[in-house]
């Protein structure tokens, strides 16, 4: 499968644990995305990286988040002291250059 | 924040029908991206449009970039079971961030019982 790959898909942790998500991108794409989903809404955005730089913050990454692409290939999304409003599926997505978005399937929280 | 009105927020098909939808804005995109999402996975792509006017087929699927850009519709031709699911469109603001892809709230296509 020559996909976007997340893991893992689910994750339920209880409020003020620490988690991790990782992200591998389609492998000849540059940009990576991350975005987050709750229910009933479309994705909204969190963060890109073109390569290894991350271009872009939403306000919605809270200095709770940090999002890492430290050789330009794999990302994670860590999310400190969790709180139940943090529940929610993490899309991350990739492409090469401007434009088509390739979502994996996604990585469900759920915080206690 | 910049908002995308999807509409209808939900629709009952019949196997064999056609199903239009659309999704309408205040602002100017400069690309506009439809995706088909199954509960629990991620979006999938259907059609990618750039140009004002464009009209873009895949299989059944026929998807118009406005002439306005500020709008864009998605047209399915003789929907079958496997057509049910939640249609988002999405597109990158004129201007704007171009890592910042703005989805509306989907379309949710079911079965007529």
């Amino acid at each position: 499968d020559t996909g976007v790959s997340q893991n893992p898909r689910h994750k339920i942790t209880k409020r003020g644990q620490n988690v991790t998500f990782r992200c591998d991108p389609i492998s000849e794409h540059n940009r990576l995305y991350w975005y987050r989903q709750t229910l009933g809404q479309g994705p909204e955005f969190l963060t890109y990286f073109q390569n290894e730089a991350q271009l872009e913050k939403s306000r919605l990454l809270s200095d709770r988040f940090s999002a890492e692409r430290p050789k330009g290939s794999f990302s994670t999304l860590e999310i400190q002291r969790t709180e139940q409003g943090d529940s929610a599926m993490y899309l991350c997505a990739s492409s090469w250059g401007v434009g088509e978005l390739f979502f994996g399937e996604g990585s469900r929280l759920t915080v206690l | 924040g910049q908002q995308l009105n999807q509409s209808p927020q939900s629709m009952f098909i019949q196997e064999g029908e056609d199903v239009s939808m659309n999704c309408t804005s205040s602002s100017i995109f400069n690309t506009w991206l439809w995706y088909k999402q199954d509960p629990g996975e991620g979006p999938v792509l259907l059609i990618a449009l750039y140009k004002a006017g464009e009209l873009t087929s895949n299989g059944r699927l026929t998807a118009q970039f406005g002439i306005t850009r500020k709008d864009s519709f998605l047209n399915i031709s003789a929907s079958i079971p496997s057509d049910v699911g939640i249609y988002f469109c999405a597109g990158l603001l004129y201007g704007g961030s171009q890592g910042n892809l703005i989805f509306g709230k989907g379309t949710k296509l079911s079965v007529k019982p």
